[in-house]
């Protein structure tokens, strides 16, 4: 069965500084690996995602992801964080063959706080 | 472009009343629709998918179902809310058979059951 896991329920960082947020997969064959933020009380909106080809993903909001699949991760991560970045991060994996409903699995969830 | 309309936004409702949200999509045709539940913020619990109309599959057992009359419609229902009904619910869609598609959310509907 596939599986996707966000180790840290919160990760804090300061300003200007560097983030990652963590996430490991499990799944048969090669997956496809998906990033998403929500902000209070809204939707999820798609950051980025990981298909096939170069290992590092660049997405929305200055945000990258970086596939390895000897350690089975897709860790987000930005250069510089901003207070605007703070909110609820979530990893998702899918099988790479169609399956009926064509579900996405999705992680835990991180909660990412920005400090000035 | 596609777009996802999700209402209401917010809903107070007294335990043993029922319940209809309703979700739409527009500029896409034959798309798979979700409806998931968002409980305290954090994870997600997938409540039902439908790959087309009137073909739907509950993920778990529960007190909600689901229908889909027309094909950018879904609607989640319930004859007599209970407490634990309460949650953040999201309506979502992809790409009918396109495995790397992401999925696109609703903006939610907070639901109180009181």
């Amino acid at each position: 069965a596939q599986s996707v896991a966000q180790p840290e329920d919160q990760v804090n960082v300061a300003e200007g500084n560097p983030l990652t947020v963590k996430c490991t997969y499990s799944v048969s064959g090669n997956p496809y690996l998906f990033w998403y933020v929500q902000y209070p009380n809204r939707g999820l909106q798609f950051l980025l995602k990981y298909i096939t080809g170069d290992n590092l993903v660049k997405g929305s909001y200055g945000f990258e992801a970086e596939f390895n699949k000897s350690q089975t991760s897709f860790h987000l991560k930005k250069p510089s964080a901003l207070v605007s970045d703070s909110a609820l991060y979530f990893c998702a994996v899918r099988f790479t063959y169609y399956n009926a409903g064509n579900m996405l699995t999705f992680g835990g969830g991180t909660r990412l706080m920005v400090k000035p | 472009s596609q777009t996802i309309h999700q209402w209401p936004a917010t809903l107070v409702q007294p335990v043993g009343s029922p319940l209809s949200l309703e979700c739409t999509v527009e500029g896409t045709s034959n798309p798979n629709l979700y409806w998931y539940r968002q409980a305290a913020g954090r994870g997600l619990q997938l409540l039902f998918y439908s790959i087309g109309i009137d073909q739907i599959s509950s993920e778990v057992p529960q007190n909600l179902s689901a229908s889909r009359p027309q094909d950018r419609q879904f609607i989640l229902s319930s004859k007599k809310l209970l407490l634990s009904d309460s949650g953040f619910y999201l309506c979502a869609w992809s790409v009918r058979q396109a495995v790397s598609a992401e999925a696109f959310f609703g903006q939610g509907t907070r639901l109180t059951v009181v």
